[in-house]
This record gives C-alpha cells, sequence and structure tokens, in this order.
C-alpha cells in the first residue's frame, strides 16, 4: 500500500487567483494521478502526471488551466490557475504502486472553495 | 467506451442487515475491479480489489464478486454497523487504455 498526504486539506479562494496543492507518497510509486470530483458527482480523471515530463491531461483538460508538476517518484503538484467557482471541488492525488493497472490508492483530498 | 453504474444511488438499512451493492459496466475487457469507501468531505479508501481472472474477493464483513462476462459486481455487507455509512464507489480498470473509471457510487445509511 501507500500513504498519500496533500497540502492544503482545504482553502478558500478568490476568484482569479491560482492554488498549488502538493501531493507527497511515502514510497517511489510509477503512476500517479489527479482527480477531481465536483459536489455531489463522482471522480474525474485531470491527468497522469509523468515524472521528468509533461502531465497527460484528460479531454476537457488543459495544462494552462492545471499546471502539474513531478519532479520525483514520491511527489507532485496540480495547480488550479485562475480560479472561478466552477473550479470548487475536491482534488483528489492517486497513485498505483506498480506497473500497469494495479491496486490504486487516493490521499485525503484538498477541499477547495472559490468565491 | 466504458461506462459504470451503480444501483441503488442511495439506501438506507437498518443495523444489523445484510445487504447487496450493485456495480455494472459496459465493457468486459477490464483487467482488475476496485470497490472503494469515501467518507463525506474525504478522500477514497481502498476496500477490496479483484482482478479480471478472479471471481471474489473477502476482507472481514465484505465480500465482493465479480463476473466479468456479464459485466457485474456485488459488494456484499453482513451484519451492516452505523460505522459503514459511507459512499461506496467502483471503479474498473479498462485494458485498452489503462485508465480506470468510477460509477457515481452508492450513499449507504445504517440505521442505529
Amino acid at each position: 500500500s501507500a500513504v498519500i498526504s496533500q497540502k492544503p486539506s482545504r482553502d478558500i479562494c478568490q476568484r482569479g487567483t491560482s492554488l498549488t496543492i502538493q501531493c507527497q507518497v511515502d514510497s517511489q510509486v510509477t503512476m500517479m494521478f489527479w482527480y477531481r470530483q465536483q459536489p455531489g458527482q463522482s471522480l474525474t480523471l485531470i491527468a497522469t502526471a509523468n515524472q521528468g515530463s509533461e502531465a497527460t491531461y484528460e479531454s476537457g483538460f488543459v495544462i494552462d488551466k492545471f499546471p502539474i508538476s513531478r519532479p520525483n517518484l514520491t511527489f507532485s503538484t496540480l495547480t488550479v490557475s485562475n480560479m472561478s467557482p466552477e473550479d470548487s471541488s475536491i482534488y483528489l492525488c492517486s497513485v498505483r504502486t506498480a506497473g500497469g493497472p494495479g491496486e490504486q490508492f487516493f490521499g485525503p483530498g484538498t477541499r477547495l472553495t472559490v468565491l | 467506451k466504458q461506462e459504470v453504474t451503480q444501483i441503488p444511488a442511495a439506501l438506507s438499512v437498518p443495523e444489523g442487515e445484510n445487504l447487496v451493492l450493485n456495480c455494472s459496466f459496459t465493457d468486459s475487457a477490464i483487467y482488475n475491479l476496485q470497490w472503494f469507501r469515501q467518507d463525506p468531505g474525504k478522500g477514497l479508501t481502498s476496500l477490496l480489489l479483484i482482478q479480471s481472472s478472479q471471481r471474489e474477493q473477502t476482507s472481514g464483513r465484505l465480500n465482493a464478486s465479480l463476473d466479468k462476462s456479464s459485466g457485474r459486481s456485488t459488494l456484499y455487507i453482513a451484519a451492516s454497523q452505523p460505522g459503514d455509512s459511507a459512499t461506496y464507489l467502483c471503479a474498473v480498470a479498462s485494458n485498452r487504455d489503462d485508465k480506470i473509471i468510477f460509477g457515481k457510487g452508492t450513499r449507504l445509511h445504517i440505521l442505529p
């Protein structure tokens, strides 16, 4: 298994600002992902964070809005840029500890409210 | 495109009852299926992972089954307790694109 921590756990931000969310894993992992969970909805994959290269974004998500860094095998950041109230969601970091579609683990999430 | 459906969307049962949550998926080309629990405003806790070659997995009072050919999985919770109250999510890992697709979840409320 993997123990995942996220910072901040929650934040309230003003429209037009940006927030960077950090994800730290207690062991080296092959794959890291960022998900969004809008109120009352299930999880939607934003992107796969690739170590040492640009993230792979899902349809509907772009790098300018959600820049992602992954400098090593245990750490990643997601920035939510130029925020609007529609960005109010829980943002979750997730990892797989083995290559291929093994068991997936999730961090505690970051609850973002944009006013 | 893989679609994952969970029925019912919400369920309330008295404490002590056994219950079944259902998950169906449209594309049987899967690597595995995973059941998660999510408490309000929190992250996801992995409950059970079933590989595509397996038929079921058990952990304590939880038993998950998988029928890949019919595109169905069930999560059986025995002797339910108020602490089981949460949203239960089913997620399917596709072997076509290495992504996992989530259902919308079942909100479970166990009445004391």
